[in-house]
């Protein structure tokens, strides 16, 4: 079993609809939780982070923790054209590497 | 805020080749500094990490080397190169808090 699963798509929705992305993860040691968009050929752009359970809203998007669950989602509302990309997960113990396990990541596109 | 400079951008080369890709960073001092591998359909993973100066851990077996020579240099190396080190490379670094910042990255074909 993969430490963190994410669904890699790719997912289509009409312009404005609220779009759902999501990750399960089995190591309940993540305490820290980001999500990264990337377009094609780019390096991945940080666009939320949270630490522990809980929701973040920032603009049209929003960061849902369960740590309960070991689920976390993203949700953007009002989704543009320019929201096409790839999503990738990510999530740290937060120790001194610091290092971060990434989902494969799904993309998304959203039709005009 | 940091800055990610990596080079190339794109990069064929033939195999056994060697190889030699060049992460700085702008704008931090004594970050975290890391080496990605992104596949198609298989996410990113883990090649290398460093704490600081010379020190270099590696998350895998592979073909590659990294070395730090500078705080804010990472590089990343092959004497030569397989074709199943083609993959998009990316350079991370981290400061402070947990969230990581990525470079541009570099495509790599061996051909």
């Amino acid at each position: 079993q993969k430490e963190v699963e994410q669904d890699p798509g790719p997912l289509s929705v009409p312009e404005g609809a609220i779009v759902s992305l999501n990750c399960t993860y089995s190591n309940s040691a993540f305490q820290y939780f980001m999500w990264y968009r990337q377009y094609s050929r780019k390096g991945p752009e940080l666009l939320m982070y949270t630490y522990s359970s809980g929701n973040k809203e920032d603009g049209r998007f929003t960061a849902q923790v369960d740590k309960s669950s070991k689920y976390i989602s993203l949700f953007i509302r009002d989704s543009q054209p320019s929201d096409s990309a790839t999503y990738l997960c990510a999530m740290s113990d937060g120790g001194a590497t610091n290092k971060l396990i990434f989902g494969t990541g799904t993309l998304l596109a959203i039709q005009p | 805020s940091q800055t990610i400079h990596q080079w190339p951008a794109t990069l064929v080369q033939p195999v056994g080749s060697p190889l030699s890709l060049e992460c700085t960073v702008e704008g931090t001092s004594n970050p975290n500094l890391y080496w990605y591998r992104q596949a198609a359909g298989r996410g990113l993973q883990l090649l290398f990490y460093s704490v600081g100066i010379g020190q270099i851990s590696s998350e895998v077996p592979q073909n590659l080397s990294a070395s730090r020579p500078q705080d804010r240099q990472f590089i990343l190396s092959s004497k030569k190169l397989l074709l199943s080190d083609s993959g998009f490379y990316l350079c991370a670094c981290e400061r402070g808090g947990t969230e990581a910042f990525f470079g541009q990255g570099t495509r790599l074909t061996v051909v």
